[in-house]
């Protein structure tokens, strides 16, 4: 059974402000790792996704993924009060029955002006 | 655009009431999902579905009914409310593979 663990639960920074989140995950062999974001009273939006080791790079957010150590991280450069949502990470595998994506708990991110 | 519609957006139901949340998606996708999410918990996922008439079911099923009768929607009934259960049902579709997700805006229920 996948587990994904996120941290910090919360986390407040001046507008700005480089942000960094992270996500450890037990299954090595999940084939995708996606970022979701969810802003009160709405579902979670999909934000940015990484299947292979390494870094993909997409305006303000930057993913790293490194497999061996079962870890992935956000960052969000330039941290807009617009920002401020829940983070969700989401770990995937696709098989037979089709794709399931598992998610973590969250991070609380508050961006203050 | 593609849009994903769920109904009711607030639900509220007495304790041993079966209830009955519905969701409608125009993207043709073909996978649907349901998943509920409480405060501290996460999203846990309840059924999916891969094409019409099929479901599998998640890591939260019991408790649960899931109907997959059409391509557009999915319908998911609790079939024996709990009280003081408060929570948010999130609907979700997928073209399948590893795709993302489209997330409904949620039916959050309160069963008093």
């Amino acid at each position: 059974q996948e587990k994904v663990q996120q941290s910090p639960e919360s986390l407040i920074v001046p507008e700005g402000a480089m942000v960094s989140l992270n996500c450890s995950f037990s299954d090595s062999a999940s084939q995708s790792i996606w970022w979701y974001q969810q802003h009160p009273g709405k579902g979670p939006k999909a934000l940015i996704s990484i299947f292979s080791n390494g870094n993909k790079k997409e305006g303000r957010l930057t993913v790293y993924l490194n497999r061996a150590s079962l870890h992935v991280s956000l960052h969000i450069k330039d941290s807009q009060p617009s920002d401020s949502a829940v983070y969700l990470c989401a770990v995937g595998r696709y098989g037979s029955s089709g794709n399931k994506l598992i998610f973590g708990i969250g991070t609380l991110l508050s961006v203050k002006p | 655009g593609g849009i994903i519609t769920q109904t009711p957006k607030f639900l509220i139901g007495q304790e041993g009431q079966k209830l009955t949340l519905k969701c409608q998606q125009n993207f043709n996708h073909d996978t649907m999902y349901w998943y509920r999410q409480d405060s501290g918990k996460g999203l846990r996922l309840i059924y999916y579905s891969i094409t019409e008439n099929d479901l599998q079911k998640g890591d939260l099923s019991e408790g649960y009914d899931a109907s997959r009768e059409k391509k557009s929607s999915f319908s998911l009934t609790v079939t024996s409310a709990q009280k003081n259960e408060m929570a948010v049902f999130l609907c979700a579709s997928s073209q399948g593979g590893n795709s993302d997700y489209t997330f409904g805006s949620g039916t959050r229920l309160l069963v008093i």
